[in-house]
């Protein structure tokens, strides 16, 4: 997988939007962008993918740059059961390397 | 979302012995599972992916002999983890995907919380 790079810590008030950035600057042309959320004491939750286009789904937005070398999670509201770490991921979409390795993500904290 | 279930969520064990985990897609069929363990504050490290019908590929520096995978079928893989020592002591999880490669995304289990004592 290619590498993402994260910001280690994030803050933000609750019900304030979130914006968490990922960059990927050695992008492949197949590789998806991932984004997965851990709480503590849990396994990881899928949170949203896609490929070029911005991605919206009840969770969250994706948004891709042009050049697809970073991409944004928009949290629109945040609440406290938000606060988590942050998992951005390459994963190849093409059946050859199928593996899914996570980074150091983007801790967020969110205040009341 | 799919649900993965993994089991058991804790378990205390005695070094030098066997502890077997499983994890199984509820209502997909996995093609490819991966499995993680998780040191305390420290991000997930892979330690395997196994994908229906192939031998699980193992990260570089994980003991294949150590910790047995099998992917028995589309909604079953176990994790067995043998002679356990208290350096194993981890969060170990489970991941599916319905479909080689990433176009769909994966889905994990709760975790396994593993005390070898």
């Amino acid at each position: 997988d290619a590498k993402t790079t994260q910001p280690n810590s994030m803050e933000s008030n609750e019900e304030e939007p979130v914006h968490l950035p990922c960059n990927h600057s050695t992008i492949s042309g197949t590789d998806y962008i991932h984004w997965y959320r851990q709480l503590p004491s849990q396994g990881p939750e899928y949170v949203i993918h896609g490929l070029t286009s911005n991605v919206n789904n009840r969770m969250a937005s994706l948004a891709i740059a042009e050049d697809r070398k970073s991409s944004t999670l928009i949290l629109h509201r945040a609440t406290l059961r938000d606060a988590a770490v942050y998992y951005c991921i390459l994963r190849d979409g093409g059946l050859g390397n199928n593996d899914m390795r996570f980074g150091a993500g983007t801790r967020l904290t969110v205040k009341p | 979302g799919a649900v993965v279930s993994q089991h058991p969520s804790r378990v205390i064990c005695k070094s030098g012995t066997s502890v077997k985990i499983e994890c199984r897609s509820l209502d997909f069929q996995a093609t490819t599972m991966f499995w993680y363990r998780q040191f305390p504050k420290q991000s997930l490290m892979l330690m395997a992916t196994s994908n229906e019908g192939s031998k699980a590929t193992y990260e570089q520096g994980v003991e294949k002999d150590k910790f047995l995978i099998n992917h028995a079928s589309l909604t079953l893989s176990t994790l067995t983890v043998t002679s356990a020592h208290p350096e194993d002591s981890s969060f170990y999880i489970c991941s599916a995907s319905s479909t080689r490669g990433s176009r769909s995304e994966a889905f994990f289990g709760q975790g396994t919380r593993l005390t070898v004592v």
